[in-house]
């Protein structure tokens, strides 16, 4: 596509469910990037994935958190069992590999009562 | 560790200049780049610095110094639509390790 689309733009979910929000690269972008930024925080790092792998996961939060790419296209990235402190805007950017600039999505704004 | 440092806040009025600053702490460094983020916005890309000295692009410069940590964010003849967040971004190998961003704001 011509930018990085992410779905959906805003989730609103009750404390303990799981959720998924996905994110669908630029075309031809090897190189996917999952980032949380929480209000008036930056962004913190979350897990990146090169085609179908994730060679550094290192930023997620707990095991409630997973991440997975297939065809080397769209991501999910899945919460489970969610809680008020996972509360925050999700970023997905893409880039043609790891030594360019990133492209971002517009981001999944996700609020759990 | 992993070190990004910017200001929180700062402000100026249309028609100035100001300097945004960054200094970072990183165990790798393949890098630095400046993205501009509108509240309720993506990121998007302004600049990019791998080797030291100043990139000049239009109204916005941004300068390295690799020895010293430390980079700057130009923006000159300020308009209003330049309130905004400046995020400093080190890449460290594989990935963009960013700062809390500075929040900008533009009076008349």
């Amino acid at each position: 596509g011509a930018g990085v689309s992410q779905s959906p733009s805003n989730k609103v979910t009750e404390k303990g469910k799981d959720v998924e929000l996905r994110c669908d690269p630029i075309s031809g972008h090897t190189a996917l990037y999952w980032y949380r930024q929480s209000l008036g925080q930056g962004l913190e790092f979350l897990i990146y994935f090169q085609g179908n792998s994730a060679p550094d996961k290192s930023g997620l939060p707990s095991d409630r958190f997973s991440a997975e790419r297939t065809g080397g296209s769209v991501s999910t990235l899945t919460i489970q069992r969610t809680q008020q402190e996972d509360s925050a805007v999700y970023l997905c950017a893409s880039s043609f590999g790891t030594t360019y600039g990133y492209t971002f999505g517009s981001g999944t704004r996700l609020t759990v009562v | 560790g992993q070190n990004i440092d910017q200001p929180t806040e700062m402000t100026a009025t249309e028609g100035a200049i100001v300097q945004i600053n960054c200094t970072y702490q990183t165990s790798g460094f393949n890098g630095l780049f400046w993205y501009q983020q509108h509240a309720g916005e993506a990121p998007t890309f302004l600049s990019y610095n791998v080797l030291d000295g100043l990139e000049e692009k239009g109204r916005f410069s941004s300068f390295l110094s690799r020895s010293k940590g430390y980079s700057y964010l130009l923006l000159k003849e300020l308009q209003m639509k330049d309130s905004a967040s400046y995020l400093c971004a080190v890449r460290n190998t594989d990935k963009l390790i960013f700062g809390t961003g500075t929040r900008l704001q533009v009076f008349p």
